[in-house]
């Protein structure tokens, strides 16, 4: 049973517009999110994160928004680049020793 | 930002022999190491918590005694990978958080794609 989802497995984007990535979660216990940017053959690197007294969080072009009662969050990436093309990977810090619970990732491919 | 270095990036090893990955965290130290695997187009699915000094923690569905996890310093764990079989051939990740700081980012190694012929 998957605690954390991305249900959309692909987004295509035109540069310079903005890329939405969702992702859900079950566990109302969860109070810390991440957000992963991952290339293939590499490990994920982090991007931006969240805690559950906030419902906003905002690095330069990323944004993390959270809405604890639909228990969602989403990343916006504004504008986009082809660079940010990778897949991305939402996750929630769980287990008693605070080991990551990833999302199956969506892959954003963003046109020039 | 914190460094986490994997070794190697990729291996090529026959079956039936084992295979050893290196996790060290650079510049921080990490009382507590994860290794992940990922399957193609699959998520990344924690196997095992490394803990300093003390027995790995394996998920369910995850053989210790294939998957022999080290955790020998603060700074270093090991997974090793034994009598391979070609189903083991994946992605293999470990992570790292600095020690005292459990709600913060979680710092990843490079990965180790490893195939088994």
């Amino acid at each position: 049973d998957q605690q954390v989802k991305q249900n959309s497995p692909s987004l295509s984007v035109q540069e310079g517009r903005i890329s939405i990535l969702n992702c859900d979660y079950t566990n109302s216990m969860f109070d810390y999110f991440l957000w992963y940017k991952k290339y293939p053959a590499e490990g994920p690197t982090f991007l931006i994160s969240i805690s559950s007294i906030k419902d906003k969080n905002e690095d330069g072009r990323f944004t993390v928004f959270l809405n604890k009662s639909a228990k969602h969050l989403s990343l916006h990436i504004v504008p986009s680049q082809p660079g940010d093309s990778a897949v991305y990977f939402c996750a929630a810090v769980g287990g008693s020793q605070g080991n990551l619970i990833f999302g199956k990732g969506t892959k954003l491919s963003v046109k020039p | 930002g914190a460094v986490v270095s994997q070794h190697p990036s990729r291996v090529i090893c026959k079956s039936g022999t084992s295979v050893k990955i290196e996790c060290r965290s650079l510049d921080f130290q990490a009382t507590t190491m994860f290794w992940y695997r990922q399957f193609p187009k699959k998520s990344l699915m924690l196997m095992a918590t490394s803990n300093e000094g003390s027995k790995a923690t394996y998920e369910q569905g995850v053989e210790k005694d294939k998957f022999l996890i080290n955790h020998a310093s603060l700074t270093l764990s090991t997974l090793t990978v034994t009598s391979a079989h070609p189903e083991d051939s994946s992605f293999y990740i470990c992570s790292a958080r600095d020690r005292g700081k459990m709600n913060t980012e979680a710092f990843f190694g490079q990965g180790t794609r490893l195939t088994v012929v």
